[in-house]
């Protein structure tokens, strides 16, 4: 298994440009998550989706979206960027609900200039 | 909204001394996670505990909920430089079923 899987590993972009960060998942399972995290500091869950079909907003959603259209995708769409987004994100995934550990994708490093 | 903070932010050992980090919580948790990150990399579950006042230990790493289950504390005995990283405790929290990642901590070894 290859786990929770990110692309691309790192983007500039300038302020304005959009773009679709992907994340994969092949361990069948229902819960993922998006989450940005900035130096230093901890993490902030952007989007979840705890099923296909499913999203709903974390606690940092705006100037983002997200679908869930398959069990194994979850991407996530910067729409006009702007450097307050310059961030590492993360892509996780659980079994279920929050109670199950999350199995984390090894990252997006997003520059915004 | 629920606050989970972690203290020391930083904190500098020598290696084969002991390290604990504290994980406080604005209210109460139903479970805590912990998840260790390593420079560059991504975070890693360790462990969860559920029940109040819980311990459990893998092999130098001690961790423990608090009887409110409001607290939770990771104690390394002798550090090794394999120990560096960051560690964050993730709280659910009891009323909402939210996870809300604590402000971690930068845990770094002199050899």
């Amino acid at each position: 298994n290859a786990g929770v899987t990110q692309t691309p590993k790192f983007r500039i972009l300038k302020i304005g440009q959009s773009m679709t960060l992907q994340c994969t998942q092949d361990m069948n399972h229902n819960y993922m998550y998006w989450y940005r995290q900035d130096p230093g500091m901890g993490l902030k869950l952007i989007y979840y989706s705890v099923g296909a079909g499913i999203t709903d907003k974390g606690e940092v959603p705006n100037g983002y979206n997200v679908s869930r259209s398959t069990t194994e995708d979850f991407p996530l769409r910067l729409e006009l960027a702007a450097p307050s987004q310059t961030s590492v994100y993360f892509c996780a995934s659980s079994y279920s609900t929050v109670s199950y550990e999350q199995y984390f994708g090894p990252g997006t490093r997003l520059t915004v200039t | 909204g629920q606050q989970v903070m972690q203290i020391p932010q930083y904190q500098h050992v020598q290696e084969g001394e002991d390290f604990t980090t504290y994980c406080n919580s604005s209210t109460t948790l139903s479970n805590i996670q912990w998840y260790k990150q390593r420079p560059g990399g991504h975070p890693v579950f360790l462990i969860q505990l559920v029940k109040s006042g819980e311990v459990k230990k893998q092999k130098r790493l001690t961790f423990q909920f608090g009887e409110a289950k409001k607290n939770s504390s990771l104690h390394i005995t002798a550090t090794q430089t394999t120990d560096v990283g960051t560690y964050f405790c993730a709280g659910i929290d009891f009323g909402n079923e939210k996870l809300t990642f604590g402000t971690g901590t930068r845990l770094t070894i002199i050899p």
